[in-house]
């Protein structure tokens, strides 16, 4: 059982460049987060999706748009990369659509913006 | 404004003692509660959680404490072990979202 899958792991870009973040979840779970990580503040929510078709913007949304493909995908995309968004990205997923239960989380992708 | 904050960055432990970490949260109406751990390279795994209608939950080798009254959340780690060695979050739901503290690093001493 994978749980939650991200790709790249590693990823370096030149400022303006894009790419696209993916993530997978095999356990049938309903939400689906993007956080990201940088030293001395957390976890900071970009997007989340509480049901497949939906989509909402969390504390840090600017610079990141994101796509629930189905009820297992959900990718973030960054169309003109900035320095500023140097970080480590977590997908996550909660099998329910509220705001209470075990959030599962993939082992994180670093990204590197020049 | 909202916030979920930890009292210490860091927390040196001897090994077999054991381990409080705090955490300060700032929204009253918050009703669930979770605590983390994060070894390094990894994400972030699940250690037990809390609901606002209780003040104690206990879980193999952890407890959680919640005061309501000066919204305070601590995570007791009995006997603590090298293994016990990471990075600490504390998380409280916020508008169907959880938020997550900035985290305390937990070093065991051998």
């Amino acid at each position: 059982n994978a749980g939650v899958t991200q790709t790249p792991k590693f990823q370096v870009l030149k400022t303006g460049q894009s790419m696209t973040l993916q993530c997978a979840q095999d356990m049938n779970h309903n939400s689906m987060y993007w956080y990201r990580q940088d030293p001395g503040m957390g976890l900071r929510l970009i997007y989340y999706s509480a049901s497949e078709g939906t989509t909402d913007k969390g504390e840090v949304p600017n610079g990141y748009n994101v796509s629930r493909l189905n009820k297992r995908e959900f990718s973030l995309r960054l169309e003109s990369a900035a320095p500023s968004q140097t970080s480590v990205y977590f997908c996550a997923s909660r099998m329910g659509q509220g705001a209470n239960g075990e959030l599962f989380f993939g082992e994180g992708s670093r990204l590197t913006v020049l | 404004g909202e916030s979920v904050g930890l009292h210490l960055p860091t927390l040196s432990v001897q090994e077999g003692d054991n381990s409080i970490i705090n955490c300060a949260y700032s929204n009253s109406a918050s009703d669930y509660f979770i605590w983390y751990k994060q070894e390094s390279g990894k994400g972030p795994q699940f250690i037990i959680d809390i609901r606002s209608n209780m003040d104690k939950r206990q879980g193999q080798r952890v407890t959680v404490l919640l005061n309501k009254t000066v919204k305070h959340l601590s995570l007791q780690i009995a006997a603590t072990q090298p293994g016990d060695s990471a990075v600490y979050f504390c998380a409280e739901t916020n508008d169907y979202k959880l938020s997550f503290g900035a985290g305390t690093t937990v070093t065991v001493r051998a």
